[in-house]
């Protein structure tokens, strides 16, 4: 079982909707989570992190769910430059701070 | 600018020949980090460093090689590659002591025939 699962979809969405990704972790040691945005053959960055009590940056919620081991990435009003691939990323404690990443979900929004 | 480099951003080479990717951060980070990602696989890690003169595998080391001399470049050196490591390689950086906040540059994407 990987470490960080995701469903890779792709989600295929029309301008306007709301999505909501999931992303599941395996091991209960894992201390910090985070959301990074990849675009086609680029490189990956941080879209936010994920606070314990959830948290809102603009049209993006990011909830966290320790007993369940799931967070979670609300988009709401999805814009044509929201597609891209969205990476679930664990920091597990005693783990040389490794970051872990889940295999992406990709997001397609259609006009 | 606050940036991670890579150098190349691509290369075709044939099995054998050694090659080396450089990377460089000029944050200070005391963190660096290799990666490669394959398709429906994601992102693995190959190395990582957390200090100078300090490495550590990753989830998928064999058949790398890095070093850290200096704070601010990681390279990764592939002795004898093989086409199994035709890839995207990502390097990438982060501060330990501050936010968990991870700088990738901007890929090299390697072919071996």
């Amino acid at each position: 079982r990987k470490e960080v699962e995701q469903d890779p979809g792709p989600f295929n969405v029309p301008e306007g909707a709301t999505v909501a990704f999931n992303c599941t972790y395996s091991n209960s040691a894992s201390q910090s989570f985070f959301w990074y945005r990849q675009d086609c053959r680029k490189e990956p960055k941080l879209l936010m992190s994920v606070y314990s009590s959830g948290n809102e940056d603009g049209r993006f919620t990011a909830q966290l769910n320790r007993a369940s081991q799931y967070i979670s990435l609300l988009i709401r009003d999805s814009k044509l430059s929201d597609s891209a691939t969205y990476l679930c990323v664990v920091n597990i404690r005693n783990a040389g701070n490794m970051l872990t990443f889940g295999g992406g979900t990709r997001l397609m929004v259609k006009p | 600018e606050a940036q991670v480099t890579q150098n190349p951003r691509y290369l075709i080479t044939v099995t054998g020949k050694k090659l080396t990717v450089t990377c460089s951060q000029n944050m200070n980070h005391e963190y660096m980090s290799w990666y490669r990602q394959d398709p429906g696989l994601g992102l693995r890690q190959i190395y990582y460093s957390m200090n100078v003169e300090v490495t550590d595998k990753g989830d998928v080391p064999e058949g790398y090689k890095v070093s850290r001399k200096e704070k601010r470049n990681f390279p990764l050196i592939l002795e004898s590659p093989s086409p199994n490591q035709t890839s995207l390689y990502f390097c990438a950086s982060r501060n330990l002591a501050g936010g968990n906040e991870q700088f990738f540059g901007p890929g090299t994407r390697l072919t071996v025939l």
